[in-house]
């Protein structure tokens, strides 16, 4: 599975769409993008997934460049309960579900 | 909805001794992957199972051991504890016709 690259931390202010990046240069054609949260010290939480279009569900959105070497996802109007550390993991098989270094988003009021 | 159950949630063991750790997916799920994640890190993966058969290895010490059982449970079995096995361990499920994994929230372990 690719590896993934993601920036330690980030800011964003509260009501403001939070942006997060991943590269991911070295993905396959088959291989999924999965973004997955974990707020402090809980379980990790799926957010949303895509191979190839944007995704939209009701968390947040997924853009993913037509190169696919990269990816965005948007959190549309952050709030203080979406400070976590989220996750950007690039995927064909199931059986290798590895994470990486995440990014802290940090929601300030 | 039903999530993923792991027991306990909470536990204390002195070094040297032994804990078992329960994960209980999420009905049908018959996929069960478990993670360490020490305290500041990241989810490291462990080891999982698929239909009862390990189906990948990860860099779980040779003192573990795990199995999933044929109600699709799964525990993982820690022998000789050390200082540095306290960590958060979670479990995570799925089956294979879903494109997502289920995690739990997770048992603390204490290491004293």
């Amino acid at each position: 599975d690719a590896k993934t690259t993601q920036p330690p931390s980030m800011d964003c202010a509260e009501g403001r769409a939070a942006n997060l990046p991943c590269n991911h240069s070295t993905i396959s054609g088959n291989e999924y993008v999965y973004w997955y949260r974990q707020i402090h010290s809980q379980g990790p939480q799926y957010i949303i997934h895509g191979l190839k279009n944007n995704e939209t569900n009701e968390m947040a959105s997924l853009i993913i460049t037509e190169d696919r070497k990269s990816s965005t996802l948007i959190l549309p109007h952050a709030t203080l309960r979406d400070t976590a550390v989220y996750y950007c993991i690039a995927l064909y098989n199931f059986n290798k579900f590895y994470f990486g270094s995440g990014t802290k988003l940090n929601v300030k009021p | 909805a039903a999530g993923v159950i792991q027991s306990p949630r909470h536990l204390i063991k002195e070094k040297r001794e032994t804990a078992t750790l329960k994960c209980y997916p999420i009905p049908r799920h018959d996929t069960v992957y478990w993670y360490q994640q020490g305290p500041g890190q990241d989810p490291q993966f462990l080891i999982s199972f698929y239909e009862k058969m390990q189906s990948d290895k990860g860099s779980i010490p040779d003192r573990f051991s795990a199995q999933q059982f044929s109600d699709y449970h799964s525990e993982l079995n820690m022998s000789s504890l050390e200082l540095g096995d306290s960590a958060l361990y979670f479990c995570a499920s799925t089956d294979r016709g879903n494109e997502k994994l289920f995690f739990g929230s997770g048992t603390q372990l204490s290491v004293l």
